[in-house]
């Protein structure tokens, strides 16, 4: 199975901030990378698809790029409603897995 | 507009089954595969399998062979995921999500909740 790394576990940032998540793959997945933020009680929200391709209706604010095996989420001018949970996802190959998560709490 | 409509929550004892359903609307049904995953309470997001709603086909995470089982109803549009042999660590909130354009999850259900408990 292929291990998906996340750093850091938790980040505080304050609004405004810019900040980065970093998704690592223990092998090479080319750019079969997903994103997803999800808030408490929620389901997840798609992000990001093929490591740099925004899904429909999420705000340029995000933006993702890598290939291989090191990717990055990054999110700029942080608003109160981006405070979440992340997750990277490689869907390269079956078993499908996922991050364990990056928690982003408000400074 | 896309929409994923889960079943509600279930409280089930070990050793029970569960069937969770995903009711789709607002596309092509057939042309769309669809995951299950799940999710303990604060633990992260476990993928447990998928199905081609098309020819029924399926593939399953490697932990859940042999007690789960994902099927389809192409006149209503609903997938079904069902998990037999329950035990407390099945306590999860259980999410169907569209395999999008691209291959990546798009369309999530809103989940599940299911407690297994003596």
């Amino acid at each position: 199975d292929i291990q998906m790394t996340q750093s850091p576990s938790s980040l505080s940032a304050s609004v405004g901030d810019r900040v980065t998540i970093t998704c690592r793959a223990s092998q090479g997945i080319s750019n079969y990378l997903a994103w997803f933020q999800q808030k408490p009680g929620k389901a997840p929200k798609s992000l990001i698809y093929a490591a740099s391709s925004l899904q429909s209706g999420v705000p340029s604010k995000f933006s993702g790029s890598g290939s291989g095996t090191d990717f990055i989420l990054t999110i700029s001018s942080l608003q109160p409603e981006d405070f979440a949970t992340y997750y990277c996802q490689q869907y390269n190959s079956y078993p499908i897995t996922f991050g364990q998560g990056t928690r982003l709490e408000i400074k | 507009q896309v929409q994923l409509v889960q079943s509600g929550a279930e409280v089930k004892k070990p050793g029970a089954s569960v069937k969770v359903s995903c009711k789709t609307s607002g596309y092509s049904f057939t042309s769309y595969y669809m995951h299950w995953v799940r999710q303990a309470p604060r633990q992260g997001l476990e993928w447990m399998g998928i199905i081609n709603p098309s020819g029924g086909g399926t593939s399953y995470a490697q932990k859940l062979q042999g007690r789960v089982t994902m099927t389809r109803d192409t006149s209503t549009s609903t997938v079904y995921m069902e998990l037999s042999s329950l035990r407390s660590e099945d306590t999860a909130v259980y999410f169907c999500a569209r395999r999008g354009d691209f291959s990546a999850p798009d369309y999530w259900g809103q989940g599940t909740l299911v407690t297994v408990s003596s």
